[in-house]
């Protein structure tokens, strides 16, 4: 019930392409959904995040949307560039409680030029 | 703002010495720090927790003696990996987080190679 499952595992676009990585979790107490870009070598880096009151959150041409009674959410990337290829993480977490955040096993982008 | 900071960036030690990481939270104070270790090509795993002023609460299978964690003020925490050997060899990575923010922040991780 704590797991995060995450897809696809690894992605390939095109340069102007949509980027999409799904999530789904089974715990309905997380109230917390991050996302992180981590490029090798280097810490992640927060992305976005989406409370489960709201059922899309964009910044930029980074957009999560959230469907909680499907328990789950999903990152799009709109027009893809190279600079993007890296491993994205989501992330669940409960606010009031310790912020442990489960993690998903990434997913490994590759934007081709 | 919401720097963390982490030091070394890498290590490379002989086969049973220790190791010690620091990590500070150059912006806010870190109530909450945590610490966790990656492998390549894989998630991040979450290895303890730990509270300023607090002991460390460790994830299960982590071995509290070999992975000494302190949080001793509210911007720095310490882990230190007690006589390496080449099997604790990864990359560290550790994360704080403070009254008023909802996310964790990651320090730019540390990589250890025991040899």
């Amino acid at each position: 019930q704590q797991q995060v499952k995450q897809s696809p595992q690894s992605l390939i676009v095109q340069k102007g392409g949509i980027s999409i990585i799904n999530c789904a979790y089974e715990n309905t107490a997380f109230d917390y959904f991050p996302w992180y870009q981590q490029f090798p070598g280097k810490g992640p880096a927060l992305l976005i995040a989406i409370r489960p009151d709201v059922s899309e959150k964009k910044e930029g041409r980074f957009t999560i949307s959230f469907n909680k009674s499907a328990k789950q959410f999903s990152l799009h990337i709109m027009d893809s560039q190279p600079g993007d290829s890296a491993t994205y993480f989501c992330a669940a977490s409960i606010i009031s409680g310790t912020y442990k955040y489960i993690f998903g096993t990434g997913t490994r982008l590759k934007v081709l030029a | 703002g919401a720097v963390v900071s982490q030091h070394p960036s890498r290590v490379i030690c002989k086969s049973g010495t220790s190791v010690k990481i620091e990590c500070r939270s150059l912006d806010f104070q870190a109530t909450t720090m945590f610490w966790y270790r990656q492998f390549p090509k894989q998630s991040l795993m979450l290895m303890a927790t730990s509270n300023e002023g607090s002991k460390a609460t460790y994830e299960q299978g982590v071995e509290k003696d070999k992975f000494l964690i302190n949080h001793a003020s509210l911007t720095l925490s310490t882990l230190t990996v007690t006589s390496a050997h080449p099997e604790d060899s990864s990359f560290y990575i550790c994360s704080a987080s403070g009254r008023g923010l909802d996310t964790q922040y990651f320090g730019p991780g540390t990589r250890l190679t025991v040899l």
